[in-house]
């Protein structure tokens, strides 16, 4: 039963545009969410986080977007950068912003940006 | 580099060996997880301990599987008897203190025969 789920394995975008990566979760108990980065040969690498009592966290480049009525949040980087070029895992967290560390990840979007 | 050190990186076994993972956590940070990653998915959460304590091994197969976190020393991650199932990436993530930022290792991938 996969809770998380996103749904485009991969996404391709010029250097400069937005990157837009999507998430679905099925569980309405989660309400707490976290995208992750990994490289190759590394480990993730936390990103941005967003409570379910906001609808938007912005960071830098990086902006998260949650819509808990549809159960569905969005991680868009503007502009994208080469050096963005990795897998983006969306994550869940199902007792608030002080749930230990016990996070329920998507399959993981490979993002690729051309020069 | 004062991140969470996982060894070996890559570790080989034949059916029926024993895999011991190793994970040094953050200095300072007691609270360790340890996640899966088979190919094409996603990590999923094997267990959560703190030291000498398990708190959380609701992700752990019930059987060949163990993880412990000494007072002293690393958190180690065994499995016993290991089959082909086992290949994938072993990710190790401490934390300061509950529900605080995980940091992940590079992880330990291993390779069943």
């Amino acid at each position: 039963d996969q809770q998380v789920k996103q749904n485009s394995p991969s996404l391709s975008v010029q250097e400069g545009r937005i990157s837009i990566l999507n998430c679905d979760y099925t569980n309405s108990m989660f309400d707490y969410f976290l995208w992750y980065k990994k490289y190759p040969a590394e480990g993730p690498t936390f990103l941005i986080s967003i409570s379910s009592i906001k609808d938007k966290n912005e960071d830098g480049r990086f902006t998260v977007f949650l819509n808990k009525s549809a159960k569905h949040l969005s991680l868009h980087i503007v502009p994208s950068q080469p050096g963005d070029s990795a897998v983006y895992f969306c994550a869940a967290s199902g007792l608030g912003g002080t749930s230990y560390g016990k996070l329920t990840f998507g399959q993981g979007t490979i993002l690729t940006v051309h020069p | 580099n004062a991140g969470v050190m996982q060894n070996p990186r890559h570790l080989v076994r034949r059916r029926g060996q024993e895999a011991r993972l190793r994970c040094s956590p953050v200095k300072g940070h007691s609270h360790v997880y340890w996640y899966r990653q088979l190919p094409e998915e996603g990590l999923k959460f094997m267990v959560y301990l703190q030291k000498e304590n398990i708190i959380d091994e609701s992700g752990m197969p019930k059987e060949r599987f163990s993880a412990e976190f000494p007072k002293e020393g690393p958190s180690i991650l065994r499995i016993q008897q290991v089959v082909r199932g086992d290949s994938a990436a072993y990710f190790c993530a401490s934390s300061v203190s509950s529900g605080e930022k995980l940091f992940f290792g590079s992880g330990t991938q291993l390779s069943v025969l």
